[in-house]
């Protein structure tokens, strides 16, 4: 079945990018069933909806952190990744990398998450 | 920004109970609703898509209701698996954006 894992550093500095990669296994990123999809979560907190991206490398993202965030999508290594710049501690979160089916309008695979914190 | 409420935030039940959550949108967003399961430290769980059908594999005692604004998921006989925090999400605008959760602690 098809899994996600998300991967990247753990610990970024204040005002540097936060780098992260998302590959897919056991299917294939390219089919126009689904968009991928990052989620965030604060410590302690609720779900925050980040952006997702379609195999074609079309973009829909949260207005709130449209300036600072970059994503794309690279077909031949099955990956999805997700820059967002300028941070700072309210970045600190874990990071998710999910399967949005486009039929469902919801997230039906999800990756582990991996833990972000913003800190020098 | 299409606003989700969730009322109780915390709900307190034994095994067997039946739990009723409910989920609140700011305006009409059809029934572009979805439920998740989130238990702690792990990644949340698609139950529930279109307001009301059941994702593959999610036991028939999770239900889904609603249209336009209200929202409601019920739980019957709650089960010792299901003690957990579920999350509404609307998809009917841009951002997608989720409701602050509702904690199901064990009585």
């Amino acid at each position: 079945q098809v899994q996600l894992q998300e991967s990247g550093p753990g610990l970024v500095k204040p005002s540097q990018t936060l780098s992260l990669t998302c590959t897919v296994s056991g299917g294939s990123i390219s089919n126009d069933s689904y968009y991928w999809t990052w989620v965030r979560q604060h410590p302690g907190k609720g779900l925050e909806w980040i952006g997702y991206i379609y195999y074609s490398g079309a973009t829909f993202d949260n207005p709130s952190l449209k300036s600072r965030l970059t994503m794309s999508v690279d077909t031949s290594k099955n990956q999805i990744s997700l820059n967002l710049g300028s941070v700072n501690a309210a970045d600190t979160a874990v990071y998710y990398c999910a399967r949005w089916v486009r039929r469902d309008y919801g997230m039906d695979v999800w990756g582990r998450g991996t833990t972000v914190t913003v800190s020098s | 920004d299409v606003q989700m409420t969730q009322s109780p935030s915390s709900v307190s039940a034994s095994v067997g109970d039946r739990v009723t959550i409910t989920c609140r949108a700011s305006q009409g967003i059809a029934r572009y609703l979805a439920w998740y399961q989130q238990r702690p430290g792990k990644a949340p769980r698609f139950l529930i898509s279109a307001a009301s059908s059941l994702q593959g594999g999610v036991p028939s005692r999770f239900s889904g209701s609603g249209s336009g604004t209200d929202f409601t998921l019920t739980i019957t006989s709650l089960q010792p698996e299901d003690f957990a925090t579920y999350y509404c999400q609307q998809a009917n605008r841009f951002p997608i954006t989720f409701g602050p959760g509702t904690k199901v602690e064990i009585k």
